[in-house]
């Protein structure tokens, strides 16, 4: 079985200072992980995922994800955070082992709040 | 491409009435997934398709609910009777098949509030 878990809730940062969202991961094989954002009354977006290669993986409006096989862990990063970039978070994996399909298993969600 | 359109964007009923959800995947797209979100349990994954097929449906909560995929390009989510815990976000999403890294795209969702 495959699962995800995001610790906070919610995250509070102040505007130009770096934000981090934690997320960790449990899977049987290998691992593909995403990071989705959701606005307001809006649907989930793609932001930037790890299939292989690079640790670092570089995704939409500044965001990054650093893989940690050790830690088994897949924190969203940004270096300066904006007021726009309050939302709700989601982390997700996928096993690439996995033959029950296409699924994505997502955490509960983490709400960024980024004050001026 | 206009992404995964869902229709209404908004739906308000009273308990007992029938409700349909519809979905327009991506197309090319041969996987699509109904989720419900709602504040006490998040993000829950309702039923998913392969090539029109339903393959997973654990997580649709009970017999009121059922979903269908005629086509490639259209999906259908209903619940009969409706009862107010039913009440949430439904999204769609779509994404290419399993040789591909599997992302799924959202649709904007339909606000369902059974009065």
């Amino acid at each position: 079985a495959q699962s995800v878990a995001q610790p906070e809730d919610q995250v509070n940062v102040a505007e130009g200072n770096p934000l981090t969202v934690k997320c960790t991961y449990s899977v049987s094989g290998n691992p593909y992980l995403f990071w989705y954002v959701q606005y307001p009354n809006r649907g989930l977006q793609f932001l930037l995922k790890y299939i292989t290669g690079d640790n670092l993986v570089k995704g939409s409006y500044g965001f990054e994800a650093e893989f940690n096989k050790s830690q088994t862990s897949f924190h969203l990063k940004k270096p300066s955070a904006l007021v726009s970039d309050s939302a709700l978070y989601f982390c997700a994996v996928r096993d690439m082992n996995n033959n029950a399909g296409n699924m994505l298993t997502f955490g509960g969600g983490t709400r960024l709040m980024v004050k001026p | 491409d206009a992404g995964v359109i869902q229709s209404p964007r908004h739906e308000v009923t009273e308990m007992g009435q029938e409700v349909t959800l519809r979905c327009k995947p991506i197309s090319g797209h041969d996987y699509l997934f109904w989720y419900r979100q709602t504040m006490m349990r998040g993000l829950e994954l309702l039923i998913y398709f392969n090539n029109n097929v339903p393959i997973d449906d654990s997580g649709m909560p009970e017999d009121r609910f059922s979903a269908k995929m005629p086509n490639a390009s259209f999906s259908t989510l209903k619940i009969q009777p409706s009862e107010p815990r039913d009440s949430a976000v439904y999204f769609c999403a779509s994404s290419r098949g399993l040789e591909y890294t599997g992302e799924l795209f959202f649709g904007e969702g339909s606000r369902l509030t059974v009065l």
